[in-house]
């Protein structure tokens, strides 16, 4: 199982909104598969910030948001913040058994 | 509150193996399967796996498969992921984390393994 298609790196200023890409195939993006998203900062434990992939958990700001089309889904980041600088990556369930992980992405607030 | 504590670091020669430990608290053990990811330095997270701990079912990445055993002792509502044949590109912080809603929603803070000779 390949790997999602992130960009590497997005930016943006403070304020700014910034939205992140990931690409995958019918195979798991795609159908009736679930995307999620996750935030990790450096030397921390990746945190959950969109599951199903739409949904925010409590306590997540609403800044945040998913979304999906085709084999293509989306975080966007509104309100752009400092502490937002960190690696995003999305995830795909593939077949309600396995998982994949997309390339990962780095937000840099200017 | 969920909570998932993890075992220290470990330092292991190529070839040897690795046994991590995940102890959850604060829900059901046996109702949410433990999924384990890994990040080795520079590189992005890795999907390795999951186990139902109610039932003991496992599902492994075919990246892993072979080297890895997912197993639960629901006595202690602790997981333990085991990899073998360790080789230097193994090093890298082993993350469990709870399964809930096809997402990973709470995660162990991560075990540093480190394969050196």
């Amino acid at each position: 199982q390949s790997a999602l298609t992130q960009p590497a790196s997005v930016s943006g200023s403070p304020g700014q909104s910034i939205t992140i890409s990931c690409t995958g195939t019918s195979s798991d993006v795609g159908s009736n598969n679930r995307v999620s998203w996750y935030q990790q900062h450096p030397d921390k434990a990746p945190k959950l910030m969109i599951y199903e992939d739409t949904k925010r958990p409590p306590g997540v700001s609403n800044r945040f948001s998913g979304s999906k089309s085709d084999n293509t889904a989306s975080l966007t980041i509104s309100g752009l913040q400092a502490e937002d600088e960190a690696d995003y990556y999305c995830c795909s369930n593939v077949n309600s058994r396995t998982w994949v992980f997309g390339g990962g992405t780095k937000v840099t607030v200017l | 509150q969920v909570q998932l504590v993890q075992s220290g670091t470990e330092v292991e020669k190529p070839g040897a193996s690795v046994k991590v430990s995940c102890k959850a608290s604060g829900y059901s053990f046996t109702k949410y399967a433990i999924q384990w990811v890994r990040r080795a330095p520079r590189q992005r997270l890795e999907w390795m796996g999951w186990i139902n701990p109610g039932n003991g079912d496992t599902k492994y990445s075919r990246e892993f498969q072979g080297r890895v055993t997912m197993t639960r002792d629901t006595s202690t509502n602790t997981a333990y992921m085991e990899l073998s044949s360790l080789r230097s590109d193994d090093t890298a912080v082993y993350y469990c984390a709870r399964s809930a809603s096809w997402a990973f929603d709470n995660w162990g803070k991560g075990t540093l393994v480190i394969v050196s000779s």
